[in-house]
């Protein structure tokens, strides 16, 4: 079973744009992780948060964790065609990475 | 390119029959895990080995099996194959369990006609 669900299921939007995707999560973790997969390829590591941590930069990415209300939220501002992909959170609790459906992006030039 | 190598690439194979997947996970990393994404299901969790042992189990049907060698390396082992079983198998690995990101290999797509 699924940990993690991401919102919405699909994002369109012009490059050069702001796209944010969020993720659910049901139980207690350790970190939330987000990663990238580009149609057909392993999945990407983007960026991990803690559970004691709220927000995190990365480049481009922004990420922000609320576990009071069990959800997070990417953000990858100035969007490029490059970033066209599927994003997924995966919440990990030690033993396991369990992963949402994921949100495919598609960003038009 | 990171680091974990997954064979075959692709399999193409009639229902009923049985196949091996193999994985080399990064050089150092002693954690493995097997998940398989179909169109239906998403990324689903199967298994975790650690330096040799099961670790963790998720949604892993009876007929698939997975170990890991004093390698490292490890294969998934898939019998009684169904339609359903069609997906693209992925292995990923890191150093231990909870220490991080997970490395993912390019995946095994397969076809089960």
């Amino acid at each position: 079973s699924q940990q993690g669900e991401e919102d919405p299921q699909a994002l369109s939007i012009q490059e050069g744009e702001n796209a944010t995707m969020n993720c659910s999560y049901k139980t207690s973790i350790n970190n939330l992780q987000w990663y990238r997969q580009n149609s057909g390829r392993g999945l990407v590591h983007l960026i991990l948060i803690r559970s004691n941590e709220r927000e995190k930069h990365s480049g481009r990415l922004r990420v922000t964790l609320d576990t009071s209300k069990k959800s997070s939220s990417l953000l990858i501002t100035a969007s490029r065609a490059a970033d066209t992909a599927s994003y997924f959170c995966a919440t990990d609790d030690d033993y396991k990475l369990s992963f949402g459906a994921g949100t495919t992006v598609t960003v038009r030039a | 390119d990171s680091g974990v190598t997954q064979t075959p690439k692709h399999l193409i194979t009639a229902t009923g029959q049985r196949v091996t997947l193999r994985c080399s996970p990064r050089s150092g990393d002693l954690s493995v895990y097997w998940y398989q994404q179909s169109l239906d299901q998403g990324l689903q969790f199967l298994i975790q080995y650690y330096n040799g042992e099961e670790r963790a189990k998720g949604n892993i049907l009876e007929r698939f099996s997975a170990q890991q060698f004093p390698d490292l390396h490890s294969e998934l082992n898939l019998s009684s194959l169904e339609l359903g079983d069609s997906a693209l198998y992925f292995c990923a690995s890191r150093q231990g369990p909870g220490t991080g990101e997970l490395f993912f290999g390019e995946g095994s797509r397969l076809t089960v006609l």
